[in-house]
Parts: structure tokens; sequence; C-alpha cells
């Protein structure tokens, strides 16, 4: 198993652009969320997905999208980038509410 | 929703000595509480973990203890060794309804050799 991948590694944006941040997962897990790293704030919450189909903002939600069209996939898309994007996102998944997060690799946005 | 604090926010300690981190959770439905540790660039990875029916668990050098009436739970490590040079993040899960685990703001621990 590959666990969580992400796409990509690293990005530069300029202010105003957008684009879409990949991740998906092969352990049939139900629960996916999305979290941005920055330092002296731990891990916050952006959006998060029950299951296919749905999905729910978690503490930082704005100026990001997402979708959950399959089990496996949950990209999350930033609409119009800001400087305060600059951060490390990471994915994750779990196989219910309350047990081990499996987090991918991490994407190292800049936005300039 | 559930507010988690961490302290330190720094710890050195020498290679053999034990290390300990403190988390207070705000709401006392929390029920799962686990402790995840990052390597520097890497993707942080659970190491242990604990429910709210237990009072403490163990896994090789590492425990876990919780104290519900407090709302604090902690992490210890003993016989630190270089390798337990990480930030190390608590986390605390509020049941109903909305999947949300609330994380702590991390402690960078340092194992001097």
């Amino acid at each position: 198993n590959a666990g969580v991948t992400q796409t990509p590694k690293f990005q530069v944006l300029k202010t105003g652009q957008s684009m879409t941040l990949q991740c998906a997962q092969d352990m049939n897990h139900e629960y996916m969320s999305w979290y941005r790293q920055d330092p002296g704030m731990g891990l916050r919450l952006i959006h998060y997905s029950v299951g296919a189909g749905i999905t729910d903002q978690g503490e930082v939600p704005n100026g990001y999208n997402v979708s959950r069209s399959t089990t496996e996939d949950f990209p999350l898309r930033l609409l119009s980038a800001a400087p305060s994007q600059t951060s490390v996102y990471f994915c994750a998944s779990s196989p219910g509410t309350d047990y081990e997060q499996y987090f991918g690799p991490g994407t190292r946005l800049t936005v300039t | 929703g559930e507010n988690v604090e961490q302290h330190p926010s720094t710890l050195s300690v020498q290679e053999g000595d034990s290390a300990v981190i403190k988390c207070t959770y705000s709401d006392s439905a929390s029920n799962y509480f686990p402790w995840y540790k990052q390597e520097l660039g890497k993707r942080p990875q659970l190491i242990i973990d604990i429910r709210s029916n237990v009072g403490e668990k163990k896994d090789q050098r590492i425990a876990v203890t919780l104290n519900k009436t407090a709302k604090h739970f902690s992490l210890h490590i003993t016989e630190t060794q270089p390798e337990d040079s990480a930030v190390y993040f608590c986390a605390a899960f509020l049941p109903g309804g909305d999947y949300k685990l609330s994380f702590g703001a991390g402690t960078t621990v340092t194992v001097r050799a």
C-alpha cells in the first residue's frame, strides 16, 4: 500500500493564482482531512470529509474548497492564493473518527 | 469546540533523562487523546494514544497519563535517546457528530548527547 500520497511536494504561487493540492489514499478509509501547519500553531483543520460526497468545514476554511467524489481522493483547492496561505499542508486519512490518522508527506506552499 | 493547550513549547533534556509534556483540554466530553511525533521535514506519526476509560498507557519508553477530572494528559518519555528529538503534538477528539480532532501547538524536544 502507498498509504496517503500528496502532490505536489513543493509549489510557489503568485498572489491571486489558483491551484489544487492532490491527496489520495489506498486504505479504503472513510475519513479524510486537510491541515495546515504553521510555526508555533500546530496543525489546524481546514476541511474534512466523513465519506464520499460529504464534506464539512474545519477551523480555518476560508479561501479553500474541497470535494470528495470518491473514497480515495480528497483534493484541496485554493481559490485565489494569498501570502497568508503560505504554509505546509498535510492531508490525512483515518478508518474512524477516533482512530489513528495517517498523514501524507505534505505540500510546502509559498505564495508571493 | 475543543481547545488544547500544550506546554512547554520547547524542551531540552540530557540523553538518558526523562521528558514530560503536558496538555490541557477544555471540553470534558473529549474522549480520545493521541500523541504524534514529527521529525524534521517529515509527516506527523502516531506514537501513542489513550481513551477516556483508561488512566494510563505504556509502550516501552513512552507512557501517557490522563486525568479526566483536571482535564489534562501528559506524555512521558523515559531514558531519552537522540532519536527522540522531534516535535511532539498532543490532540483531543470531541465526539458528537463533527469529526474534529484539535491539536496542541507542539513541543520541540531536543535530546543533548
